[in-house]
């Protein structure tokens, strides 16, 4: 099954653009990536998701590119509410689970 | 707030013993999941529920068992409980219109500690 590969940490400031990478590079054609986070444990909270086409939501923006390897999460303004473990996760054919990795954890500073 | 609803919030119970826990999915989702969490293990895919049948079932110890109900909220059952069972135990629902891509949305969890 496809996996993903996340940096392990990153921080980012207050007000300013955060972009998270995330490295799928055996996806497959009918495969969704999957974008979401855990606030301190909390439940997962899901922030978006996409096949090929960029995405938008209040959230954030998806950003997948042409060949769908790779893909990148952006908090437009992130704030310190938006710390927290952020997952990529690609969703494997008809699986109607999702397998959680990792993370990447950001932390978001004044 | 997700819509996804657990009770409780937090148990504690000793070696041994035996817990049920409750999830009520959002409103006109058919799947439930359950997840594990525990601080060595990360979030580990238990079991699926869809419509009251089991789906998929993921790395789940036999003393553990789970159902859904025909009105769609889904029980957790932990039997024989051990110092390792203590986790974070997250329910998800997803699917009101049955796609196999609709997000899963997850409820706050409940946390349990066997002493």
């Amino acid at each position: 099954d496809a996996k993903t590969t996340q940096p392990p940490s990153m921080d980012c400031a207050e007000g300013r653009a955060a972009n998270l990478p995330c490295n799928h590079s055996t996806i497959s054609g009918n495969e969704y990536v999957y974008w979401y986070r855990q606030i301190h444990s909390q439940g997962p909270q899901y922030i978006i998701h996409g096949l090929k086409n960029n995405e938008t939501n209040e959230m954030a923006s998806l950003i997948i590119t042409e060949d769908r390897k790779s893909s990148t999460l952006i908090l437009p303004h992130a704030t310190l509410r938006d710390t927290a473990v952020y997952y990529c996760i690609v969703r494997v054919g008809t699986d109607y689970k999702l397998s959680f990795g990792a993370g990447t954890t950001v932390t978001v500073r004044a | 707030d997700s819509g996804v609803t657990q009770t409780p919030k937090h148990l504690i119970t000793a070696t041994g013993q035996r817990v049920t826990l409750r999830c009520s999915p959002r409103s006109g989702d058919l799947s439930v999941y359950w997840y594990q969490q525990s601080l060595d293990q990360g979030l580990q895919f238990l079991i699926q529920y869809y419509n009251g049948e089991e789906r998929a079932k993921g790395n789940i110890l036999e003393r553990f068992s789970a159902q859904q109900f025909p009105d769609l909220h889904s029980e957790l059952n932990l039997s024989s409980l051990e110092l390792g069972d203590s986790a974070l135990y997250f329910c998800a629902s997803s699917g009101a219109g049955g796609a196999w891509n609709s997000p899963l949305h997850f409820g706050n969890g409940t946390r349990l500690t066997v002493t």
